[in-house]
């Protein structure tokens, strides 16, 4: 099975801040890479999909990039409604990352 | 309004079953695979199991042979039917619509709609 591993686990950063997370595969997914934000008690909200495209209503302070085994997940600016855990996904046997808490410094 | 509401979660002895729902409203039901994706407290999201809109069925191997997922069609409804349940089964499952984007020459795959959970607790 594809293992998904994600860094770092937690991120501390603030207002404003360009945060980077890391999402590495097992083995080469190609483009088949999900991004999800979650926040406290809520449902995971989908925010890329194709490993750097941007879902419609997600705004485009977010964006993805890799293929292969490595991705990243960038937020430009980091602004008071991000403070969330994210999690990356592939779409071949479904696997999810770890998540990576992004709190606030 | 595109919605997924999820029921039938509570607590259950070790070994016992339970019966997950999923209604979906808002969107033609029969168009989407669908999924339940599970969190245990505080930790990660784990993908539990998945169906297609041809009724083929996909499962980890943490929950292959225990739990069964189903649809149907006619009644906008998704099924996760779970035996022999663990303490570590233990979580707030949530069902979840998978959106296909076309980007030739593959389709690229996203779980755009989600429920609200519900939460099973295995313990004696």
């Amino acid at each position: 099975d594809i293992q998904m591993t994600q860094s770092p686990s937690t991120l501390s950063a603030s207002v404003g801040d360009r945060v980077t997370i890391t999402c590495r595969a097992s083995q080469s997914i190609s483009s088949w890479l999900a991004w999800y934000q979650q926040k406290p008690g809520k449902a995971p909200k989908l925010l890329i999909y194709k490993a750097s495209s941007l879902e419609s209503g997600v705004p485009s302070r977010f964006s993805g990039s890799g293929s292969g085994t490595e991705f990243t997940l960038t937020i430009s600016s980091l602004q008071p409604d991000d403070f969330a855990t994210y999690y990356c996904q592939q779409y071949n046997n479904w696997t999810f990352g770890q998540g990576t808490k992004v709190e606030i410094k | 309004e595109v919605q997924l509401v999820e029921s039938g979660g509570g607590l259950v002895q070790p070994g016992g079953s339970l019966r997950l729902s999923c209604a979906a409203s808002g969107f033609t039901f029969s168009s989407y695979d669908m999924h339940w994706v599970r969190q245990a407290t505080g930790k990660g999201l784990e993908w539990v199991s998945a169906i297609g809109t041809a009724g083929d069925t996909y499962y980890p191997g943490s929950v292959k042979g225990r739990f069964t997922i189903s649809r149907e069609n006619a009644k906008n409804s998704l099924y996760l039917q779970m035996n022999s349940l663990r303490a570590g089964d233990t979580a707030v499952y949530y069902c979840a619509r998978v959106k296909r984007f076309w980007s030739g020459p593959h389709y690229y795959y996203g779980m755009d709609v989600w429920g609200q959970g519900t939460t099973v607790t295995v313990s004696s």
